[in-house]
């Protein structure tokens, strides 16, 4: 049973490019959430989606930050005009239910690097 | 809301020591207390929980910890460091019953020195 898969695991993108960070959940997980992590901080709460739907999206930045979980495949993170200032690793986790008790499955993170 | 605060970012610990990585949380509801482990360039891997009942909690890799509810902590410890524990820990807390938002803290890098 494979874990949360992100891809890719490296990203480099020029300012002003746009970044698509991919997530698909484990197997039988329909709740997926991102968290970013800066350069010596912990990580961030960004956004909870389950599928088809955002359930909160309140640690999001307002602008050129998206999110979605469609019916059909992964989980997609966008950030479109990249700054310097995204450069973090973007984390995604699973479960499968709303019950935080079990805690999340965490992917390997996928590093994005604006230059 | 709810917080968490990891005191000391870097902790040096000679191999056969014991290690001590403390947390504090501030809730305002009894809360569900995590840890995890980061290793470089990788996840975080889930080490313990703490939801109800016992207030020791066993996990993986002979680390243990204490949900201390009069001192608001959840202090992480291990009798005797392996090389191999060289890594990024990290304390989460979220409210009971929600969905979402682990919280965590900003993290602890554990050295272990021969």
């Amino acid at each position: 049973n494979a874990g949360v898969m992100q891809n890719p695991r490296h990203l480099v993108r020029r300012r002003g490019q746009e970044a698509r960070l991919r997530c698909s959940p484990m197997k039988g997980h329909s709740h997926v959430y991102w968290y970013r992590q800066l350069p010596e901080e912990g990580l961030k709460f960004m956004v909870y989606l389950q599928k088809e739907n955002i359930i909160d999206e309140s640690g999001m930045p307002k602008e050129r930050f998206s999110a979605e979980f469609p019916k059909e495949g992964p989980s997609i993170l966008r950030i479109q005009q990249v700054v310097r200032g995204d450069s973090a690793a973007y984390f995604c986790a699973s479960s499968q239910n709303r019950d935080i008790r079990d805690g999340y499955t965490f992917g390997s993170g996928t590093r994005l690097t604006v230059v | 809301a709810q917080s968490v605060t990891q005191l000391g970012s870097h902790v040096s610990v000679s191999e056969g020591a014991l290690v001590l990585l403390r947390c504090n949380y501030s809730s305002s509801v009894p809360p569900y207390l995590f840890w995890y482990v980061q290793y470089p360039n990788q996840g975080l891997q889930l080490l313990l929980k703490y939801t109800t009942g016992a207030t020791l909690v066993k996990g993986i890799n002979g680390f243990e910890a204490e949900f201390k509810k009069s001192e608001t902590s959840f202090h992480l410890t291990k009798p005797s460091a392996h090389m191999s524990d060289a890594a990024e820990y990290f304390c989460a807390v979220s409210i009971t019953g929600t969905a979402s938002k682990l919280t965590f803290g900003t993290g602890t890098r554990l050295q272990v020195t021969l």
